[in-house]
C-alpha cells in the first residue's frame, strides 16, 4: 500500500524552528518528487514547495512566502522526506500535507499533480 | 503568478443532483496541468482529475472534468452521499503549484 506519514509537527513560538518528517512506503521513494502543501485551519490549500528526485537533479523549488526560510530535503536511505521550518511566523501555523508527485508527458509539455498525500501534521506557532 | 478562481463559493445541492463546478485561471494554463482535489472535513485531500479530463485510480465514472486555455469544470453527474465535500482546483507552471480557493457542496 502506497503511504505517507507525517510527524514532528508542534507548537513552536514565532522565530522558532520545527523540522517535519514524511516517512514513505509502498513505492519507489528514491524514483519520485515530493511536495508540501499546508492548509491554514479554515482555510484553502497553500502550496509549499517540491524537491526532485536525485536522478533529476534533486533541486528544490520553493513558494514566495517561505523561500528563504524553509528547506525541503530528503534521504532516498531512509525514505523520507523532510521539511526544515526556521523564522517561523504566526502565519505559517497550518496543517502540513507530504504528497508525492504524479506526472506525464502532454506531447513534449510535462505536467504534474499529487497522486498520494498523507494525513498532516500540525504545526501551531504562537507565542 | 497564475490566480485561480472557483466558482460558486458554495453550492447546496440534494443527493441525486447534477453538479457543476467552476474553476477560472488569470491567464491560459496547459490543459494538461489543471488537477481537481476532494477534500471532506478533516481528512487530506484526496486527487480526483489530472490534465483536465483523465479520472484518478479509483474514481467512478460520475465525476468528468473539462475545459481549456482559462475555463475548467467539474461535473460530478448524480451526486451521492459521499460526494459532499470541498472541492479544488490546481494549476502547474513555471516550477510552481496554485490552487483556486476551493468550492464547497454541501446538501441543500
Amino acid at each position: 500500500e502506497v503511504q505517507l506519514v507525517e510527524s514532528g509537527g508542534g507548537l513552536v513560538k514565532p522565530g522558532g524552528s520545527l523540522r517535519l518528517s514524511c516517512a514513505a512506503s509502498g513505492f519507489t521513494f528514491s524514483n519520485a518528487w515530493m511536495t508540501w502543501v499546508r492548509q491554514a485551519p479554515g482555510k484553502g490549500l497553500e502550496w509549499v514547495g517540491r524537491v526532485r528526485s536525485k536522478t533529476d537533479g534533486g533541486t528544490t523549488d520553493y513558494a514566495a512566502p517561505v523561500k528563504d526560510r524553509f528547506t525541503i530535503s530528503r534521504d532516498d536511505s531512509k525514505n523520507t522526506l523532510y521539511l526544515q521550518m526556521s523564522s517561523l511566523k504566526i502565519e505559517d501555523t497550518a496543517v502540513y500535507y507530504c504528497t508525492k508527485e504524479g506526472s506525464g508527458w502532454y506531447g513534449a509539455l510535462a505536467y504534474y499533480y499529487m497522486d498520494v498525500w498523507g494525513k498532516g501534521t500540525t504545526v501551531t506557532v504562537s507565542s | 503568478e497564475i490566480v485561480l478562481t472557483q466558482s460558486p463559493g458554495t453550492l447546496s445541492l440534494s443527493p441525486g443532483e447534477r453538479a457543476t463546478l467552476s474553476c477560472r485561471a488569470s491567464q491560459s494554463v496547459s490543459s494538461s496541468n489543471l488537477a481537481w482535489y476532494q477534500q471532506k472535513p478533516g481528512q487530506a485531500p484526496r486527487l480526483l482529475m489530472y490534465g483536465a479530463s483523465s479520472r484518478a485510480t479509483g474514481i467512478p465514472d460520475r465525476f468528468s472534468g473539462s475545459g481549456s486555455g482559462t475555463d475548467f469544470t467539474l461535473t460530478i453527474s448524480r451526486l451521492e452521499p459521499e460526494d459532499f465535500a470541498v472541492y479544488y482546483c490546481q494549476q502547474y507552471g513555471s516550477s510552481r503549484f496554485t490552487f483556486g480557493p476551493g468550492t464547497k457542496v454541501d446538501i441543500k
